[in-house]
């Protein structure tokens, strides 16, 4: 099955700089890498996703980079702030059923 | 419009007791995930409807673990009998359909503690 994997698994950054978060797949049938932010105690909630047909998508701060040759996809979020701070999850969707696999997540935090 | 709703929000029960979560997806969505949170790691999926019919069932642990979506509504997960390893937070999801284009939006979860 697929397995996904993610690197850190804990990023500091000081407010105002970059993040990058990266994350490998195996599979490479999957076609489709949503990001999910989970904040303490909350449900995770989608933030940006990217298909297999596209190399980059932004939206204002995010954005994610995909490399199907090297099956690895990465978030990047540009001017961090505090409200960033919560633990990220990549995801790669897989099958016909679409069966989504998460990596362990990252926590990310924003040092104000 | 309204989220996945789940209930109960906490539950605390001793090895070898029964346990039952809730589940009532968005309205209209066709596909309904229960997925298992470990702590500090990420959401499992256990298994996998489309309407009222399981479509992947595969991590599921059958021995102990069963879920049922009657009327292609609401769901209900169960435990019987529950072990320490089975304390994790129950995440119910819904999505419109099973294409990989469709989001699949979380409920809260249900946090399940063994002792």
């Amino acid at each position: 099955g697929e397995n996904v994997e993610q690197h850190p698994s804990t990023l500091s950054v000081q407010e105002g700089d970059s993040a990058v978060i990266k994350c490998t797949y195996s599979d490479s049938a999957s076609n489709y890498f949503p990001w999910y932010k989970q904040e303490l105690g909350k449900r995770p909630q989608l933030i940006i996703d990217i298909r297999s047909n596209v190399g980059e998508k932004k939206d204002q701060r995010i954005a994610v980079t995909l490399n199907k040759t090297a099956k690895h996809f990465s978030l990047h979020i540009t001017e961090t702030q505090p409200e960033d701070s919560a633990v990220y999850f990549c995801a790669a969707s897989t099958g016909a059923n679409s069966k989504l696999t998460f990596g362990k997540g990252i926590t990310l935090s924003v040092r104000p | 419009e309204a989220g996945v709703a789940q209930s109960p929000r906490y539950k605390i029960i001793e090895k070898r007791q029964s346990v039952a979560f809730w589940c009532n997806p968005i309205s209209g969505h066709a596909t309904l995930y229960w997925y298992q949170q470990i702590l500090g790691q990420g959401p499992k999926l256990l298994i996998q409807f489309q309407n009222n019919g399981v479509v992947d069932d595969s991590q599921l642990p059958k021995d102990r673990f069963s879920a049922e979506r009657l009327k292609g509504v609401d769901s209900t997960l169960k435990i019987q009998p529950a072990k320490l390893e089975d304390s994790a937070v129950y995440l119910c999801a819904s999505s419109p359909s099973r294409a990989s284009r469709d989001t699949q939006y979380f409920g809260p979860g249900t946090r399940l503690t063994v002792l």
